[in-house]
């Protein structure tokens, strides 16, 4: 079954609202979890590193205040497009490193998929 | 900082044919391998990883890829594809002292047909 669960898989918003976008760990605690954003026919885009209980470290050229992320307990992250734009639109995905694993293995979300109108 | 080159945006085979997805490195220190599949609308699933040990490394569903220190590559190979391998094959890169932040390759898209 899945280890990570992505919530919604698909959502369609209007220009200039907010969209939040869940991240859940099943199966183990998570002290980090990474976000990371594909376009079409490209590769995934990280965007920024979850650590629970601080504040998430973004990649350079994310904006922080665009892309807000929560990791308030150690099965859930999430992430908020506030305002969202057209240019927004793109395919979410999420990871998950295992609590004390250090092998680089990382559990990916099925993604999710954000239409802005 | 690292970086990975999928030379192949697409590769399309005949059932049944083997293939061979290139992937190529670049980094300054020591790093773990893996190579992802993506079908559909969903989210990566691990094929198989290179940590250390033997440099032939064998994953699911029949695939296996080979570490190549001196040529810096770690390419994807299968001696029979099938239809259902149809999919996205990403090759990611991480340094062992930062684990769990991958590079991504640019992808290579497989096409087995009949």
């Amino acid at each position: 079954g899945a280890v990570v669960s992505q919530h919604p898989s698909r959502v369609i918003c209007k220009s200039g609202t907010s969209v939040k976008i869940e991240c859940r760990s099943l199966d183990f605690q998570a002290t980090t979890m990474f976000w990371y954003r594909q376009f079409p026919k490209k590769s995934l885009m990280l965007m920024a590193t979850s650590n629970e209980g601080s504040k998430a470290t973004y990649e350079q050229g994310v904006e922080k205040d665009k892309f807000l992320i929560n990791h308030a307990s150690l099965t859930l992250s999430t992430l908020t497009v506030t305002s969202a734009h057209p240019e927004d639109s793109s395919f979410y995905i999420c990871s998950v490193k295992a609590y004390s694993q250090n092998t680089g293995e990382l559990f990916f979300g099925e993604g999710s998929r954000l239409t802005v109108l | 900082a690292q970086s990975v080159t999928q030379l192949d945006s697409q590769v399309p085979v005949f059932e049944e044919a083997p293939v061979e997805l290139r992937c190529n490195y670049s980094s300054s220190v020591s790093v773990y391998l893996f190579w992802y599949v993506q079908y559909p609308n969903q989210g990566l699933q691990l094929l198989l990883k290179y940590l250390s040990g033997s440099t032939l490394v064998k994953g699911i569903n029949g695939f296996e890829a080979e570490f190549n220190k001196s040529q810096t590559s770690f390419h994807l190979r299968k001696p029979s594809v099938h239809i259902s391998d149809t999919a996205e094959y990403f090759c990611a890169v991480s340094d062992t002292g930062t684990a769990s932040k991958l590079t991504f390759g640019t992808g290579t898209r497989l096409q087995v047909t009949l």
